[in-house]
């Protein structure tokens, strides 16, 4: 089975410009989640989506960030524009069910984002 | 906001040895889940224990929960150069659909 896919792995910007992650999940996952993780912390989930509708989007800053996912497969994240305090590394996951927390969540391995 | 919060935030111990980790939490729970991570296999799913579980087992893994301590452990027997990463608790708070992270604790095996 193969597991979730992120691209690109590395990303440098300079503040002000923007940015798009794309995540694939495992094939049939209902749930996808996007995570947030600063050095030195754990991940913090910025938008969580089951099929293709928010769940929880609470702690994703909406001036600036915006999430999809068409058809209910692939998602992508955007940041627009950058501030230095984004950087950090973007994990997506997804989960076979519904009920997020509830269940184990399978991770994809990061985007890494620098803002210069 | 930070449900879970890890304890101690960095161990190192000699290869072999046992390591113990634990994990405080606030509101109750429906389950509690331990993860690691490290730059080799990014974040990795290792056991779910559910609030009405009090101990759980996967290899060289226990997990105890005690439910009236709002608290959790994760220990690692005979532990290996491999087990090298950071270990994250999250809780999923009941009727909630998401996890909380905690900050970690990030474990050393010296050979």
């Amino acid at each position: 089975e193969a597991g979730v896919a992120q691209s690109p792995r590395y990303k440098i910007i300079e503040k002000r410009q923007s940015v798009a992650f794309w995540c694939n999940p495992i094939s049939g996952h209902a749930t996808l989640y996007w995570y947030q993780q600063i050095l030195g912390q754990g991940p913090k989930l910025l938008i969580q989506f089951q099929n293709n509708g928010v769940v929880d989007d609470s702690q994703l800053p909406k001036d600036r960030f915006s999430a999809e996912r068409l058809k209910g497969v692939d998602s992508t994240l955007k940041i627009q524009p950058a501030k230095l305090e984004d950087s950090a590394v973007y994990l997506c996951a997804s989960s076979p069910l519904a009920g997020g927390g509830y269940y184990e969540q399978y991770f994809g391995p990061g985007t890494r984002l620098t803002v210069t | 906001s930070q449900q879970g919060e890890e304890d101690p935030q960095a161990l190192s111990i000699q290869e072999g040895e046992n390591a113990t980790m634990n994990c405080s939490y606030k509101t109750s729970i429906n389950n509690l889940q331990w993860y690691r991570q490290n730059s080799g296999r990014g974040l990795v799913h290792l056991i779910l224990i559910r609030s009405n579980e009090r101990e759980k087992h996967s290899g060289r893994l226990r997990v105890t929960l005690d439910t009236s301590k709002k608290s959790s452990s994760l220990l690692i027997t005979a532990s290996r150069a491999a087990d090298t990463a950071s270990y994250f608790c999250a809780t999923a708070t009941i009727g909630a659909q998401k996890l909380v992270f905690g900050q970690g604790t990030r474990l050393t095996i010296n050979p």
